[in-house]
């Protein structure tokens, strides 16, 4: 079955301080993989997707992750997080177009203090 | 502003009553995906639709029901409303041949 887990319910990182969000998935053929951030009372934005190749995407907002396969992972970063960063990340996999929906991990809160 | 509009942004009814949440997705995007977002559940998804015919369905309760109409835009009906149904409603659009999924910013559904 497809999943997603995300170990971190909640980070908190200081301002000017590196970032990662771990991410696992399950997940039956080669996945599509995403982040979203949602912001308080606002809706789901996307950072990056991987669909293929180069398995280091980069995103909006300084944002990249990295697809490894043999771990399963796609695991979030940013070199330098800003207090604006402050959100809740979602990870998900799937591929709607064939049907199969995306799936979110429970997502990860992430306060920056200063 | 990712271009998907869902109205009402707020809603509160009591249990037992019917809801019916709106959706237009962005210009010429064919999909249009519904999730559930609660505290206990996270992220759900509850239906897709693709140029106005069903095409995935997820863990929709049979109370839920939708549909996309032929201007593309999209309801969410939702009835017999029982507390647990509180919960932020969201709706998405992606392109013909696209993975890539927008989200709007969500009804928020609360029950009383």
């Amino acid at each position: 079955a497809q999943s997603v887990t995300q170990p971190d319910i909640h980070i908190t990182v200081s301002e000017g301080a590196s970032l990662e969000l771990r991410c696992n998935y399950s997940y039956g053929a080669t996945p599509y993989l995403f982040w979203y951030v949602q912001s308080p009372g606002q809706g789901l934005q996307l950072l990056l997707k991987y669909f293929s190749g180069d398995t280091l995407v980069q995103g909006i907002k300084g944002f990249e992750a990295e697809f490894k396969r043999s771990q399963s992972s796609f695991n979030l970063r940013k070199p330098s997080v800003h207090w604006s960063d402050a959100a809740e990340y979602f990870c998900a996999v799937g591929a709607p177009q064939a049907g199969t929906a995306l799936i979110f991990g429970k997502g990860t809160t992430l306060s920056v203090s200063s | 502003d990712s271009g998907v509009t869902q109205t009402p942004k707020h809603l509160i009814t009591a249990t037992g009553q019917r809801v019916t949440l709106r959706c237009s997705p962005r210009s010429g995007d064919l999909s249009v995906y519904w999730y559930q977002q609660s505290l206990d559940q996270g992220l759900q998804f509850l239906i897709q639709y693709y140029n106005g015919e069903e095409r995935a369905k997820g863990n929709i309760l049979e109370r839920f029901s939708a549909q996309q109409f032929p201007d593309l835009h999209s309801e969410l009906n939702l009835s017999s409303l029982e507390l647990g149904d509180s919960a932020l409603y969201f709706c998405a659009s992606s392109e013909h041949r696209s993975d890539t999924i927008y989200f709007g910013e969500g009804s928020w559904l609360t029950v009383v």
